[in-house]
């Protein structure tokens, strides 16, 4: 398997453009998580679906932001319109399997986001 | 809630001395408990997990990890440190009930020096 995959690993863009971060989960796993790391305030969740069904938007921090998961393999987070606060590095994971919520969290390589 | 605290901000470790992360949780219910390593411009690799049983978890790389259910404790431990061990773990914790996302600590910075 070839992992969580992530596109595209670096954005740099300007203040106020449109930016979509794009994920595929490892197949067969049913749960799949946003979330933002950056150095002042670590890793952050800020949504997670279960089933293609979100379940916790809490973590996503305004309006701005928006997450889809269209089908078991295919999940986005936009960003409309970007600031420059929104730079950080965004990961993307998924999890499942039989050993239900004894399993772990498998990360994708993460997409560093550059806002100027 | 469930919460996990990692105390200390960086270790630093001679290379062939034993090395321990600490982390400490607090959970509703019996935990699960998980540690993580990331690498520079890398995303989080598991290396270890404690669901039930043995009180000692063996990992990836040598690492290994402690339950301890009386300190609601999980340090993480290897009996000789690396230089290639030098990077960003991470503690994270989950309830057993309800499918819920990890909880993770802030994470400790190792540095083994040679």
């Amino acid at each position: 398997d070839a992992g969580v995959i992530q596109s595209p690993r670096h954005e740099v863009t300007e203040m106020g453009q449109e930016v979509t971060l794009r994920c595929k989960p490892i197949s067969g796993h049913n749960s799949l998580f946003w979330y933002r790391q950056t150095m002042m305030r670590g890793l952050e969740l800020l949504i997670y679906f279960n089933n293609n069904v979100p379940i916790d938007d809490s973590g996503m921090p305004e309006d701005r932001f928006s997450a889809k998961m269209p089908n078991a393999s295919f999940s986005t987070l936009k960003i409309q319109p970007s600031e420059p606060r929104d730079s950080a590095v965004y990961f993307c994971a998924s999890s499942g399997g039989v050993r239900g919520v004894a399993n772990e969290q498998f990360f994708g390589p993460g997409t560093r986001l550059t806002v100027l | 809630a469930q919460s996990v605290a990692q105390p200390e901000d960086q270790v630093n470790v001679a290379e062939g001395n034993p090395l321990t992360v600490k982390c400490t949780y607090s959970v509703s219910g019996n935990p699960y408990l998980f540690w993580y390593v990331q690498y520079p411009n890398r995303g989080l690799q598991f290396l270890l997990k404690y669901i039930t049983g043995d009180n000692l978890v063996k990992g990836s790389y040598g690492f290994e990890a402690e339950f301890n259910k009386s300190q609601t404790s999980f340090h993480l431990k290897k009996p000789s440190a690396l230089v290639s061990d030098s990077a960003l773990y991470f503690c994270a914790v989950r309830a057993n009930s309800g499918n819920t996302p990890l909880v993770f600590g802030k994470g400790t910075r190792l540095s083994v020096i040679a």
